[in-house]
């Protein structure tokens, strides 16, 4: 099955300076990646995707790139705020077989 | 997108009781994932639920422990059968839109005394 590695699982980063988050996944047959943000006592929100189709994707602050050779994909942020502090989780999913795969997730700390 | 009302958002529930957490989605979805995620941990899938046939069940998870109802393209049920402490969890349905995007509930946090 696949197997999806996440790093790093805690980072911590001065407000305005950009943050980088990695994925790696094991199956080749996924292709579509999902970041997710979490926030305390509440469930994961989708803030943004990728298909295997595509090698970047950007929404206003966000991006996520993806290098399918190497099968690893990545959640950018740029500029960030306090209010980006979280936990995010990447996913990989094949749409031929139903489930995703979840990462163990990194929490982000942005100090003001 | 899609918005699922999850409740109940807590409980505190009693060794040997079943709690029953249901989920609402705002339009029709084929697919409904029940998820149990520990604190500071990961999402681990339950099962999945889809309309008009039996939930697919992971590794570790039996249908007598989590039985899981999906009567129609908009509802699902879990329940949690003879509790233990070691359920104490939190619980998240989400549902995917076109095979794709998930979108969560807001989780029903549980404490088995």
């Amino acid at each position: 099955g696949e197997n999806v590695e996440q790093h790093p699982s805690t980072l911590s980063v001065q407000e305005g300076d950009s943050a980088v988050i990695k994925c790696t996944y094991s199956d080749s047959a996924s292709n579509y990646f999902p970041w997710y943000k979490q926030e305390l006592g509440k469930g994961p929100q989708l803030i943004i995707d990728i298909r295997s189709n595509v090698g970047e994707k950007k929404d206003q602050r966000i991006a996520v790139t993806l290098n399918k050779t190497a099968k690893h994909f990545s959640l950018h942020i740029t500029e960030t705020q306090p209010e980006d502090s979280a936990v995010y989780f990447c996913a990989a999913k094949n749409t031929n077989a139903g489930k995703s795969t979840f990462g163990d997730g990194t929490t982000l700390t942005v100090k003001p | 997108s899609a918005v699922i009302s999850q409740k109940p958002s807590r409980d505190i529930c009693q060794r040997g009781t079943s709690l029953t957490i249901q989920c609402q989605v705002d339009s029709q979805v084929t697919m409904m994932f029940w998820y149990r995620q520990q604190p500071g941990q990961s999402l681990t899938l339950i099962a999945t639920a889809n309309q008009g046939s039996e939930a697919t069940y992971e590794s570790g998870f039996v249908i007598d422990k989590f039985p899981i109802s999906r009567p129609n393209l908009t509802f699902s049920t879990l329940t949690v059968s003879n509790m233990s402490p070691e359920d104490s969890s939190i619980y998240l349905c989400s549902a995917e839109i076109q095979n794709t995007e998930a979108f969560f509930g807001q989780g029903t946090r549980l404490t088995v005394v």
